[in-house]
This record gives C-alpha cells, structure tokens and sequence, in this order.
C-alpha cells in the first residue's frame, strides 16, 4: 500500500530556530506539492514540483521558507528562521503529473508544527 | 480567476439522515472539480472526481457528487449519514491553464449524531 511519507510528524521548536520537514512522495509520481493549513487560513498552497522542477511556489515566503527536491525520492521545506505565525500543519502530496486528466494528489500525515 | 464557495463550514446530521455538502465554483476554463475528506489528525483523501463524461460522479464510501453547469455546484451527498462519516470535506477545482494546482475552498466539518 503506497503511501506519502513525512518526517516529523511533530515538530516544537523556538521562535528563530531552523525547521526541516521531509517528505518521500509514492514511488513513481513526479509531482509533489507542499500545503499548510491552519484554522484561520484552511489549506494554502506553498509549493508545486514537477519532475523535481519547481512551477509554482507563488505562496511560499521566500524570506524564510524554501522547498527543494534533492532527488526524486525526497522533498523538503525548510523555515529559517522560525516565527509563531508559521505554527501549522504542512502537508506534502504527490502525484502523477501527465498531459491527460488532472492529478489525484496523495497526501501525507502531515507535519504538525509548533513555534514557541 | 478560479475560486470556490463551500456554503456552511459546520454541519450536523443525525446518523441515517441523507448527508448534503455545497460547493459552487467559479472557472474561467472547463473545470475539474474534487471532494475530499480529512479525518481527525490525517492528511486529506479523495472522495471524487469530475474531469468529463458523466456528471454524477460517484465515490468512496456510499458518496457521490453531480457536476451542474448551469448552476456552476459540485454538490456531495450521502443517502444515509454513518458515524464514521464525521470528518472535514474539501472541496476543490484546478487551476486554469497548464498548471495544476488546486483551488480549495475552505473545508465544511461535518458532524453525526446518534
């Protein structure tokens, strides 16, 4: 049963520290999207990859996030540094990115974070 | 520009009871339209999918949706709510163009009642 994994599942850390959360998308896929979601702001999208490229990571905060695909097997988002507001769930996805209908997008556990 | 409108952020049923979730969307192409459910501390799952054909789509766990042009609505229904049914639902429609990310309204959290 091919899943979506994510490392951590929670994460609590100090306001400036450095966050890491990786994600191993279903073997095969080539797409890989990046989600936070919150109470106030439901699900936004932070990051879109596609054959390891990045196409859209209009709603990322390019001062202190950063999402890269080192291979194909592994996703990361990185904060740094680290504010309360960045307190949420992040969610990677993945899916088959092809010229036909749209992709069914396989999500994670999710990360839980928290910044104290 | 794409956008959508799920009406009802909370609602409740008693078990048995048919089960209605809204969605209206607004796309400037043909859309693509999905629901999907999040239970309690999980990531999302898709529940259905319309891309073409056959407007009412029918999904994973007794649910189904019809796709209504006219009405620019993606409606989910259940005939028959279960406890296990209770859970966030999400509904979604891409992006125009090349680039397929989704547009996801905000979430209706569905509660049952014995």
């Amino acid at each position: 049963d091919a899943r979506v994994t994510q490392t951590p599942r929670h994460k609590v850390t100090e306001m400036g520290q450095e966050v890491t959360m990786r994600c191993q998308p279903i073997l095969g896929h080539n797409t890989v999207f990046w989600y936070r979601q919150t109470m106030m702001q439901g699900l936004e999208l932070l990051a879109y990859f596609r054959n390891r490229a990045p196409l859209d990571d209009s709603g990322m905060p390019k001062d202190r996030f950063s999402a890269e695909m080192p291979d194909a097997t592994l996703a990361t988002l990185k904060i740094q540094p680290s504010e309360h507001r960045d307190s949420a769930v992040y969610f990677c996805a993945s899916g088959r990115g092809t010229g036909g209908n749209p992709d069914t997008q396989y999500f994670g556990p999710g990360t839980r974070l928290t910044v104290l | 520009a794409q956008s959508v409108t799920q009406l009802g952020s909370h609602v409740s049923v008693s078990e048995g009871a048919l089960v209605l979730l809204r969605c209206n969307y607004s796309s400037s192409v043909p859309p693509y339209l999905f629901w999907y459910v999040q239970y309690p501390n999980q990531g999302l799952q898709l529940l259905l999918k319309y891309t073409t054909g056959a407007t009412l789509v029918k999904g994973i766990n007794g649910f189904e949706a019809e796709f209504k042009k006219s009405e620019t609505s993606f409606h989910l229904t259940k005939p028959s709510a279960h406890m296990s049914d209770a859970a966030e639902y999400f509904c979604a429609v891409t992006g125009a163009g090349n680039n397929r990310k989704l547009i996801w309204g905000l979430g209706t959290s569905l509660a049952v009642n014995p």
